[in-house]
């Protein structure tokens, strides 16, 4: 079982719709992190919040955004989005930044757009 | 050339058999080192992190090359279950990023 909890884990959305998807992680971890995988790819970075303040933006659209409410949870507002981001949209977080510090992953939330 | 290279494969081995891949950095200046298995439409997991005087976990094993930069996983006495896409992931150091191979499909037969 992962110890990184995201909700939901299947979301279906039209294009002129708002969600937002939600990730938790009780591991005191201080980094967490927002990707998107499409198939047979790597994950793709998005996002990088360290002690909450967001350091890393992969020059994302801005019809995603990224909050992070307290060091355990972290969400991702969706609006307008286009068929294109239909992905797998993966949450992780890791002790802290240092490079040494391998990531944790949530099991996912798989999107897709109509 | 790209930052972290894998030959995508597949590979397919039997069962029992022993199976290593390798994956190639561009940055001499790396400093972290991963593998992580991903199964068919599931989260990536970690598998091990990469040390420099190669490490073991029960029928795995990773080694760093850093003179000729690359990380290898050495699987033994391979087991169904170990059938899955391996991803290489490289810490560039210079601003904490993870760079992530396209990863090697393995897959196992009895």
């Amino acid at each position: 079982d992962t110890e990184v909890t995201q909700t939901p884990k299947h979301l279906v959305m039209g294009m002129t719709n708002k969600k937002s998807l939600k990730c938790e992680q009780h591991m005191g971890h201080r980094a967490m992190y927002w990707y998107k995988q499409k198939a047979k790819k790597p994950p793709e970075l998005m996002f990088v919040y360290s002690y909450e303040k967001l350091s890393i933006n992969e020059s994302v659209p801005s019809r995603f955004s990224p909050e992070c409410p307290n060091s355990s949870l972290l969400n991702l507002h969706l609006h307008a989005l286009q068929p294109e981001d239909s992905a797998l949209y993966l949450c992780a977080s890791s002790q802290d930044r240092r490079t040494n510090q391998p990531q944790h992953f949530g099991d996912g939330t798989r999107l897709s757009i109509l | 050339r790209k930052e972290v290279e894998q030959d995508p494969g597949p590979f397919n081995v039997p069962e029992g058999a022993t199976v290593a891949f390798n994956c190639t950095y561009s940055n001499s200046a790396s400093q972290s080192f991963f593998w992580y298995r991903q199964d068919c439409r599931k989260e990536p997991k970690l598998l091990m992190s990469v040390y420099s005087s190669g490490n073991e976990d029960g029928r795995f094993t990773a080694q760093l090359n850093r003179a000729s930069q690359y990380i290898s996983l050495l699987i033994r006495d391979s087991k169904l279950s170990d059938s899955a896409t391996y991803l290489c992931v490289v810490n560039m150091g210079s601003n904490y990023q993870l760079i992530w191979g396209a990863g090697t499909k393995l897959i196992i037969k009895p």
